[in-house]
């Protein structure tokens, strides 16, 4: 079983709807929560720390549910700019990276 | 702009070949890494430096060498490498190892192997 698993979909959403990515994480001690997007080529980008209480940044929300194991992302008013691959990042003694959920917003 | 910067942005060597990929940060972290990353996939964790010291190793081969000669400084030497070996080359650096600090990326070094 991977460590950290998400839906790599891709998601294909049209500009200005709400979409939702889930995460589930193996490890239930796992420390330290994180959503990263990376754009095609480019490196990787912190988008958000996940907190257990919940934490909003404009447009997204990041949540995170430890007794069952996953974190989840929000992203409210979708724009064509959003359109990436969301990485979620789990860390228990090292970064445990999932595969990414590909999100295409279009006009 | 990144705060962690990698040089040279791309590299280009035969399978005999020595070269190095260089990545500085300037953010007082504690933390380095090297990761690879294929296209279509997550990146991979390949060394973790902490306090300038080798924390990990993930069975990375020989032909990969890193080197950490100060904490703003990592390098990654390049011996013999093969055709696979072909891919992203990505250094990070946190906070701080241990308190799992999130990490910051540099832009890369595309690395082709001919």
């Amino acid at each position: 079983r991977k460590e950290v698993e998400q839906d790599p979909g891709p998601f294909n959403v049209p500009e200005g709807a709400t979409v939702a990515f889930n995460c589930t994480y193996s490890n239930s001690a796992s420390q330290s929560f994180f959503w990263y997007r990376q754009d095609c080529r480019k490196e990787p980008k912190l988008l958000m720390s996940v907190y257990s209480s919940g934490n909003e940044d404009g447009r997204f929300t990041a949540q995170l549910n430890r007794a069952s194991q996953y974190i989840s992302l929000l992203i409210r008013d979708s724009k064509l700019s959003d359109s990436a691959t969301y990485l979620c990042v789990v860390n228990f003694n090292k970064f445990y990276f999932g595969s990414g959920t590909k999100l295409n917003v279009k006009p | 702009d990144t705060e962690v910067t990698q040089t040279p942005k791309h590299l280009v060597m035969g399978m005999t070949n020595k070269k190095s990929l260089k990545c500085e940060q300037h953010m007082g972290h504690r933390a380095m890494y090297w990761y690879k990353q294929k296209a279509k996939k997550p990146p991979e964790l390949m060394f973790v430096y902490s306090y300038e010291k080798l924390s990990i190793n993930e069975s990375v081969p020989s032909r990969f060498s890193p080197e950490c000669p100060n904490s703003s400084l990592l390098n990654l030497h390049l011996h013999a490498l093969q055709p696979e070996d072909s891919a992203l080359y990505l250094c990070a650096s946190s906070q701080d190892w241990e308190q799992g600090q999130p990490q910051h990326f540099g832009d890369g070094t595309r690395l082709s192997i001919l």
